[in-house]
């Protein structure tokens, strides 16, 4: 399968700082990639599509001002996590779908990096 | 939206035995996978099945499409296995592809 990277794996923070967060396709190539946060217990939320060479989509509810994404490469998406307060205290995945096939028979798959547990304190 | 809808919410088994877990969803879709989490978050994938059925090892799924569910088999099942296994799909007009999950089954088999 295809594997994707996620930087760092575990961060702790003072309030009010910014955390960057990075997501790497390894071996494959992603014009999209997504962002999902997940609260203990829960199950994912999208937050954001993010676009190699545009803007990222984000989902209702999610400032965009807040989480800042960047998709600098075919390989590269980051998250940028603001002023983070406590609140923000989350597990963050990202995930990036390989494509193939035939406009008939197309497959799109997305696997996901093994996520980021960011404690603001 | 779409809504997905996991069963059973939780489910306990003993060592060896067989269980289902079951995946409905309200609207036709063009992608539908499942995945384990394990205990360090790390999402699994296990089948990419938006229709028919196919088999890995212990596991093995089913979607039939024209009825909105997917299920998903657990044979023999091992202390390995335990963790929250997610069904997640993706209609045909979410426009980027975007996965929209179950609220998960969480599996619990003890030896």
């Amino acid at each position: 399968g295809a594997v994707v990277s996620q930087h760092p794996s575990w961060v702790i923070c003072k309030s009010g700082t910014s955390v960057k967060i990075e997501c790497r396709s390894l071996d494959f190539q992603a014009t999209t990639m997504f962002w999902y946060r997940q609260f203990p217990k829960q199950s994912l939320m999208l937050m954001a599509t993010s676009n190699e060479g545009s803007k990222a989509t984000y989902e209702q509810g999610v400032e965009k001002d807040k989480f800042l994404i960047n998709h600098a490469s075919l390989t590269l998406s980051t998250l940028t996590v603001t002023s983070a307060h406590p609140e923000d205290s989350s597990f963050y995945i990202c995930s990036a779908p390989r494509v193939g096939g035939l406009s008939t028979q197309s497959y799109n798959e997305q696997f996901f990096g093994p996520g980021t547990r960011l404690t603001v304190l | 939206g779409i809504q997905v809808e996991q069963s059973p919410p939780d489910l306990i088994l003993q060592e060896g035995a067989n269980s289902t877990l079951r995946c409905n969803f309200s609207d036709s879709v063009n992608n539908l996978q499942w995945f384990h989490q394990n205990p360090w978050g790390q999402l699994i994938n296990l089948f990419y099945i938006p229709s028919g059925t196919k088999q890995n090892g212990r596991l093995s799924a089913t979607t039939v499409a024209t009825e909105r569910y997917s299920l998903l088999y657990i044979s023999s099942s091992q202390t390995t296995d335990s963790g929250v296994y997610f069904c997640a799909v993706d209609p045909p007009l979410s426009g980027y592809s975007t996965l929209t999950f179950g609220k998960g089954t969480m599996l619990l088999v003890s030896p």
